[in-house]
């Protein structure tokens, strides 16, 4: 099956700065999403994004399918964006794949 | 956005029991599934259903069941409950529309099993 690669695992900022976040994938993808998950485990849809760029407020993200990798903009981050965030990449079949996701605290 | 809705939150229960977790949703998306998670790891797909009647297992082996005879309704059964079964439970729905096939995460059930 399709791998999903995210990077870095843990991740810790000042707020009001800047990250990146990436995903490697191992195939070609028709759906690809990026998730929030919330200290309490609730699971937000932030992007479907299998190729191009999108942006919501202060997140942005790239995919760039040729290439099998995308990433996630956060800028001036704030407390609450902790959490976990997780790529999770599908074919024709309409089920997902996850990556391990990647843990970001934000301290103010 | 999917109104998606899992009962209980939170489950004690002892091993052998029979338990049914609830899954519903408002939104008459076709497209359903259940995932499980354990602290710090990521998701994996249990089941899915692409509509009434039909289900499908995922990728990770799993000793529970589902049913879908409602479009709104998809409830994971455990006929005898076992420490090892201890996790977390999300269910998911999602519909394609207007170029995207998005999944919608209910706030998941957290199993524990003594």
């Amino acid at each position: 099956g399709i791998q999903v690669e995210q990077s870095p695992p843990d991740l810790i900022l000042q707020e009001g700065a800047n990250s990146t976040l990436r995903c490697n994938f191992s195939d070609s993808v028709n759906n690809l999403q990026w998730f929030h998950q919330n200290p309490w485990g609730q699971l937000i849809n932030l992007f479907y994004i299998p190729s191009g760029t999108k942006q919501n407020g202060r997140l942005s993200a790239t995919t760039v399918a040729t290439e099998r990798y995308s990433l996630l903009y956060i800028s001036s981050s704030q407390t609450t964006d902790s959490g976990v965030y997780f790529c999770a990449v599908g074919g024709s079949n309409y089920k997902l794949t996850f990556g391990k996701g990647t843990l970001l605290t934000v301290n103010p | 956005e999917a109104d998606i809705y899992q009962t209980p939150r939170y489950l004690v229960i002892g091993t052998g029991k029979k338990i049914t977790l609830e899954c519903s949703q408002t939104m008459g998306h076709d497209k359903m599934y259940w995932y499980q998670q354990d602290p710090g790891m990521e998701l994996h797909l249990i089941h899915y259903s692409y509509g009434v009647n039909s289900t499908e297992k995922g990728d990770l082996s799993s000793e529970s069941t589902v049913s879908r005879i409602r479009t709104e309704h998809f409830p994971l059964t455990l006929e005898s409950a076992r420490p090892s079964h201890t996790s977390q439970y999300l269910c998911a729905s999602s519909e394609y529309s207007q170029g995207q096939e998005t999944q919608y995460f209910g706030p998941g059930t957290r199993l524990l099993v003594l």
